[in-house]
């Protein structure tokens, strides 16, 4: 069974807001840090979120990222047909000694 | 700005093994891990292992254990991952990532990938 939980798809229509969210345990986002990337169709993975909510330069601040217990969330406000992709969360995992991804989640702007 | 630059795309039969190579640019080399996912195609992201391209040292998802390794050339500032005994399973996208973790970071770890190369499909077929 997969380490971190995802939903398969979330859908909104442009302007509004989604959230994902990323389920795992107290040996992944319990004890350690999330990470987020977004993966446009036919392209390479690329940050959105490091250590639970922190965006890198360039990305802007519709994307947020928080932590609570044993899951993590990923926010989009103002959603644009632009941020149609793939969104997988990351952690590490403390039992395995390895990174682990999340089942990674669709997002479809109607 | 980093920049991570993949070989081209392979095509192996079953029972051979392939070797994958990811040249940074933009950076220290040595100052960064470099780790490896890869993506089967309509699939999740697996992640596979990390390198660290100062020491050498490596570590690998169970999974592959014994299947892949991971080493570097320093003076080229490049990253290969050889993965042997390819079964059509192994067919998919393989990536290099640049691996850090914050060193104000404190309660557990924060690692990530901030920098991805482009991908290299491998396909695995009689």
């Amino acid at each position: 069974q997969p380490v971190l939980t995802q939903p398969p798809s979330v859908s909104a229509a442009p302007g509004q807001t989604v959230t994902i969210s990323c389920s795992g345990s107290s040996s992944t986002i319990g004890n350690n840090y999330v990470s987020w990337h977004q993966q446009l169709p036919g392209t390479a993975p690329k940050l959105l979120i490091y250590e639970n909510n922190k965006r890198p330069s360039g990305i802007p601040d519709r994307f947020s990222g928080s932590k609570s217990g044993t899951s993590a969330t990923l926010g989009i406000t103002g959603l644009q047909t632009g941020d149609e992709a793939d969104y997988y969360c990351g952690t590490w995992d403390s039992s395995l000694s390895a990174f682990v991804f999340g089942t990674g989640t669709k997002v479809t702007v109607l | 700005q980093v920049q991570l630059v993949q070989s081209g795309a392979e095509v192996k039969k079953p029972g051979a093994s392939v070797k994958v190579s990811c040249k940074a640019s933009g950076y220290t080399f040595t100052r960064y891990d470099i780790n490896w996912v890869r993506q089967a195609t309509g699939q999740g992201l697996e992640w596979m292992g990390w390198m660290n391209p100062y020491s050498g040292n490596t570590g690998y998802a169970q999974k592959f254990q014994g299947r892949v390794t991971m080493t570097r050339s320093t003076s080229m500032s490049t990253a290969y991952m050889e993965l042997s005994s390819l079964r059509s399973e192994d067919t998919a996208v393989y990536y290099c990532a640049r691996g850090e973790a914050s060193p104000d970071c404190s309660g557990g770890s924060c690692y990530f990938q901030d920098s991805w190369g482009q991908g290299t499909l491998v396909t695995v077929s009689s």
